[in-house]
């Protein structure tokens, strides 16, 4: 089974630490994504991966990095950590289309900033 | 742009019987796909079912079936004879381009909350 793993399950930080989100995935996927997750606004692309050190900003990437340098590994960074930030973060990781692109998901990372 | 569209924020279905969930989209590909995925309140993501642009036929997995209309751009997912365990939340995704290049996003709409009733 495909597995996709999400350092945190819960995190709190502090407004302005440097906080970094990672995520695993265990099925040599080229492409992996950060989502956020808020009520009434659904998950919502941070940035996209679709090779090792290949990037493209998602709808909103504002206040987050990200840093690709292994397949298997991507990690989402809050240079500032914001209120605002508080969110579910959600990783996922598909294989690249034409092939099948059914995306994989972690468990979640409850992120709250204080 | 591509943009999805989930106009049900919310949604009761007594058991038993079919629901229908509304999805529309917006691209300006030929080759795109689509998805539905499902969010207990435990919170993992559920891959349900798939279309591709170019399948002809509505795509069927079990009591999900995707009625597929190109003309209209709409996917509304059909989930038949509701049971308790298909309370959750219910997301409509698209990628573009699947022939065309490396950068094909992910997007997903903002859901629907399915309740179902005994």
């Amino acid at each position: 089974d495909v597995k996709v793993t999400q350092s945190s399950r819960y995190l709190v930080k502090r407004t302005g630490e440097k906080v970094f989100l990672e995520c695993v995935q265990d099925m040599d996927h080229e492409n992996m994504f950060w989502y956020r997750q808020d009520p009434g606004l659904g998950l919502r692309l941070i940035y996209f991966s679709y090779d090792v050190k290949m990037k493209e900003k998602g709808d909103i990437p504002e206040g987050y990095s990200v840093s690709r340098e292994k397949k298997e590994r991507f990690s989402l960074i809050l240079e500032s950590a914001s209120t605002n930030q508080t969110s579910m973060y959600l990783c996922a990781s598909s294989l690249p289309p034409p092939r099948n692109t059914e995306a994989f998901f972690g468990q979640g990372t409850r992120l709250t900033v204080v | 742009a591509q943009k999805i569209t989930q106009t049900q924020p919310g949604m009761f279905v007594q058991e038993k019987e079919a629901v229908t969930l509304d999805c529309t989209y917006d691209t300006s590909d030929q080759s795109y796909g689509l998805f539905w995925y499902k969010q207990p309140s435990s919170g993992e993501m559920i891959f349900l079912i798939y279309q591709g642009s170019y399948d002809e036929q509505n795509a069927t997995e079990g009591r999900y079936s995707l009625n597929f209309q190109k003309a209209r751009k709409s996917a509304n997912l059909v989930i038949s004879a509701s049971q308790l365990g298909d309370s959750a939340m219910y997301f409509c995704a698209m990628r573009e381009a699947l022939y065309g290049g490396a950068t094909n996003k992910l997007i997903f709409g903002t859901g629907t909350l399915l309740a179902v009733q005994p």
